[in-house]
């Protein structure tokens, strides 16, 4: 069964301030992807970025990286220069092959806030 | 907005009761999914749907059922209603469905009273 861990339950930075979250999952499958998604206060969750295994290129798109690194189970995202508009909660997401098929499981959130 | 609709937005009733939860795919998505948000479960994977037929299932009650229909919209029932179904469904669709990003609804927010 697949499981994801958010080490850090709650961050608190200041505008302009990195954050990086930190994310350790659990699989048996060989072949799976990783998710960041988030959900503002608003409600909806947003798809950030998507990872399969067999890419641990690591990779910036815009304010927003991620370390995927295999042989820890680790997908951290980081924001660079944070911003008051972050503020959310910051979901990693995995999912499962064979017979589960589209089935997400996530981890249990990060609440990120950011104050100006 | 991620092109997937889902109604009613709120939806408040007492224990025992029945409603029906509604979602309308992205167009071109012909997988359907539904988890489940709460505070102490977290976001929790119902059910999926492909095309019409049922294609995975999680940790669903047997007082919840769903069904995709021809034009790939998806409904979600919940009958016999009890304190602790009050959550907030989403519903999310894909295509194809394997590997690639989930979009979600706005979500329905159910209150059992």
């Amino acid at each position: 069964a697949q499981k994801v861990t958010q080490a850090q339950t709650e961050i608190s930075v200041v505008e302009k301030e990195d954050v990086t979250l930190d994310c350790v999952y659990e699989t048996r499958d060989t072949t799976y992807y990783l998710f960041w998604y988030k959900q503002p206060p608003s409600g909806e969750l947003v798809f950030l970025i998507r990872r399969n295994s067999f890419d641990e290129q690591n990779e910036i798109s815009g304010r927003y990286s991620w370390n995927f690194q295999k042989s820890t189970s680790s997908f951290n995202f980081t924001i660079t220069a944070s911003q008051v508009v972050d503020s959310a909660v910051y979901f990693c997401v995995t999912n499962a092959g064979g017979t589960s098929y589209g089935k997400l499981t996530f981890g249990q959130g990060t609440i990120l806030t950011v104050h100006p | 907005d991620s092109g997937v609709t889902q109604t009613p937005k709120h939806l408040i009733t007492a224990t025992g009761q029945r409603v029906t939860l509604r979602c309308s795919p992205r167009s071109g998505d012909l997988s359907v999914y539904w988890y489940q948000q709460s505070l102490d479960q977290g976001l929790q994977f119902l059910i999926q749907y492909y095309n019409g037929e049922e294609r995975a299932k999680g940790n669903i009650l047997e007082r919840f059922s769903a069904q995709q229909f021809p034009d790939l919209h998806s409904e979600l029932n919940l009958s016999s209603l009890e304190l602790g179904d009050s959550a907030l469904y989403f519903c999310a669709s894909s295509f194809p469905d394997w590997g690639n990003e989930q979009f979600f609804g706005p979500g329905t927010r159910l209150t059992v009273l």
